[in-house]
């Protein structure tokens, strides 16, 4: 059965410096998704993202953060200068439609910003 | 139950009991909804929606319910089993959109 990969599954990073997230969504799906969750805390939506560009985001998603479809299967998520609050687990997700309700989930990478 | 906003609750069961994980929302703009199971070290894993037209849909061993009067949504396990150990969370689309908003989550514990 498909399903979405991510890389690094941890990352620690220091205060100030950048992370690239790597998401590989479902060969067939064409919306993507970057959601993410503190810990003991609600799934936080961050962005969307369709033919290479973002379709919606949330206001988390301010200008330290940048998306990436770089090429035909990689989605990646950057965090230009990462702070402590930014500690959390990222989710990726895909979906074939938009209104293909149902979205599958990546198992995340947890990021530790030190 | 769980309601979006309040601390992760625990809901511990015995294995073959029937579980219920119950949910508040309180946007009235809410039109479909998600019940999502997240295993520990896991991304979220769809499990059953529904839509605001309904008041009640099946999957297997899962049945979910809503009442938009007071603005419920529970999830029913049948014969919960170990393997159904994990958080559950709802969430909900409003207005349209196709971004979910999740609850906080509650903690299913099944005791062999």
């Amino acid at each position: 059965e498909p399903e979405v990969t991510q890389t690094p599954s941890h990352q620690v990073t220091q205060m100030g410096q950048e992370v690239i997230l790597r998401c590989v969504p479902i060969s067939n799906h064409l919306y993507f998704y970057w959601y993410r969750q503190i810990l003991g805390q609600k799934v936080e939506f961050l962005v969307s993202f369709y033919n290479n560009e973002i379709s919606e985001k949330s206001e988390i998603f301010d200008d330290q953060f940048s998306v990436e479809r770089p090429d035909g299967s990689n989605f990646t998520l950057k965090i230009r200068s990462t702070k402590l609050e930014d500690s959390a687990m990222y989710f990726c997700a895909s979906n074939r439609l938009a209104g293909d309700n149902e979205q599958f989930f990546g198992p995340g990478t947890r990021l530790t910003v030190l | 139950g769980e309601s979006v906003g309040l601390h992760l609750p625990t809901l511990s069961v015995q294995e073959g009991d029937n579980s219920i994980i119950n949910c508040a929302y309180s946007n009235s703009a809410s039109d479909y909804f998600i019940w999502y199971k997240q295993e520990s070290g896991k991304g979220p894993q769809f499990i059953i929606d529904i839509r605001s037209n309904m008041d009640k849909r099946q999957g297997q061993r899962v049945t979910v319910l809503l009442n938009k009067t007071v603005k419920h949504l529970s999830l029913q396990i049948a014969a919960t089993q170990p393997g159904d150990s994990a958080v559950y969370f709802c969430a909900e689309n409003i207005g349209g959109s196709y971004i979910p908003t999740f609850g906080r989550g509650t903690s299913l514990i099944v005791h062999p």
